[in-house]
């Protein structure tokens, strides 16, 4: 079976442009989980979604972030503009039970 | 609010020796679920295993094993006669029955020598 897919595996564009990350859940799970990790901070959840629907924008870090979820096999991480500050390594699970999260291979961003 | 600790920055032996990873975490809460990660050099995240906070049974899986103790607020990580390809960076995390969010610790890189 597939695992969660995300494109592009790595990203590197200029800060002020505008840069889409996208995921493709396991089929069948319900729930959609996009993570951002730095050496800073760690991993961090930034939001997620139960049937395409956010539920939690909570660890958003500003309104340049945003989110959705058209269905519920595609889902995308929009920065615009990106900042240098933005990157990161972003990786997005999906989970079918509420327990366990499955990840994707992460997507490395780089902002210039 | 919930934490976990991975007092253990980096880690680093030789191969066939065994190794354990520490994991201490806090939370109020009475049910609560306990994951570890693999990330490889590759960079993906993989799942290792779950532990729900009502059963304290440890589990054997190969060479690995995971020793959960309440009393102590620890999810201690086993590798038995480590290989090379053990190498990756290793989290804990934790997750409240009811919630979604899970709350990683910081990591243990662990590095295995031929």
């Amino acid at each position: 079976d597939a695992g969660v897919i995300q494109s592009p595996r790595h990203e590197v564009t200029e800060m002020g442009q505008e840069v889409t990350l996208r995921c493709k859940p396991i089929s069948g799970h319900d729930y959609l989980f996009w993570y951002r990790q730095t050496m800073m901070r760690g991993l961090e959840l930034l939001i997620y979604f139960n049937n395409n629907v956010p539920i939690d924008d909570s660890g958003m870090p500003e309104d340049r972030f945003s989110a959705k979820m058209p269905n519920a096999s595609f889902s995308t991480l929009k920065i615009q503009p990106s900042e240098p500050r933005d990157s990161a390594v972003y990786f997005c699970a999906s989970s079918s039970n509420r327990v366990t999260q499955y990840f994707g291979p992460g997507t490395r961003l780089t902002v210039l | 609010a919930q934490k976990v600790t991975q007092a253990q920055t980096e880690i680093s032996v030789v191969e066939k020796e065994d190794v354990t990873l520490d994991c201490v975490y806090e939370t109020r809460d009475t049910t609560y679920y306990l994951f570890w990660y693999k990330q490889p050099p590759s960079g993906e995240l993989v799942f290792l295993i779950r532990r729900n906070s009502f059963d304290e049974q440890n589990e054997i899986s190969g060479r690995y094993s995971w020793n959960f103790q309440k009393s102590t607020s620890s999810f201690n990580f086993t590798i038995t006669a480590s290989q090379v390809v053990d190498s990756a960076v290793y989290f804990c995390a934790l997750r409240l029955v009811g919630a979604q969010k899970l709350v990683f610790g910081q990591g243990t890189r662990l590095t295995i020598n031929p």
